[in-house]
């Protein structure tokens, strides 16, 4: 099946350290979502993206739908130790109501 | 947003039966849930749209007599994993949704199958 171009594939970083992650699609989404999913457990959901430019923080997080409807990105500020995990973008194809496609996703470390 | 529960959390078994896996929405009558199937060091791959009281929507290339869905209450969704071969060994994870194009998605914690 289809999968978004998610990058970076990795990153490590120190903590303090802002990450950036971007998402990119060859088609268009209605919706643009941000999960994180730790070892061994589901994905849980960060931030929901709905209109095209619309940028959405939650706590040190913060992202936003471009304007072409074909990517999105997420940053992170300040990192800590606990915001170790994978990132996945996922989106929602126009006209094809909640099937989600996902991102290959941005593995996240951070050092001390 | 939603609370979904699956059980069991992980499961073993050999090769050539077969394992039911339970997908629960605990806060939210949900009209529809997808199951996905992720392995190691993968991304989300959607398997079927589990539609509540209708047949479910499997993607291409997903055998639908293979993996059986059942969507029987607003509430519980379960995929069986018939004649399992150590293959079918993956993470499987679930979500639901309202059904709504806009509507974000809230996954469950995951089955572990492993086949012997």
């Amino acid at each position: 099946g289809q999968q978004l171009n998610q990058s970076p594939q990795s990153m490590f970083i120190q903590e303090g350290e802002d990450v950036s992650m971007n998402c990119t699609s060859s088609s268009i989404f209605n919706t643009w979502l941000w999960y994180k999913q730790d070892p061994g457990e589901g994905p849980v959901l960060l931030i929901a993206l709905y209109k095209a430019g619309e940028l959405t923080s939650n706590g040190r997080l913060t992202a936003q739908f471009g304007i072409t409807r074909k990517d999105s990105f997420l940053n992170i500020s300040a990192s800590i130790p606990s915001d170790v995990g994978i990132y996945f973008c996922a989106g929602q194809p126009s006209g094809t109501a909640s099937k989600l496609t996902f991102g290959t996703g941005t593995r996240l470390q951070v050092t001390l | 947003g939603a609370v979904v529960s699956q059980h069991p959390s992980w499961v073993i078994c050999k090769s050539g039966t077969s394992v039911k896996i339970e997908c629960r929405s605990l806060d939210f009558q949900a009209t529809t849930m997808f199951w996905y199937r992720q392995f190691p060091k993968q991304s989300l791959m959607l398997m079927a749209t589990s539609n509540e009281g209708s047949k479910a929507t499997y993607e291409q290339g997903v055998e639908k007599d293979k993996f059986l869905i059942n969507h029987a209450s607003l509430t519980l969704s379960t995929l069986t994993v018939t004649s399992a071969h150590p293959e079918d060994s993956s993470f499987y994870i679930c979500s639901v949704g309202s059904g709504r194009s806009d509507s974000a998605q809230y996954f469950g914690p995951g089955t572990r199958l492993t086949v012997l």
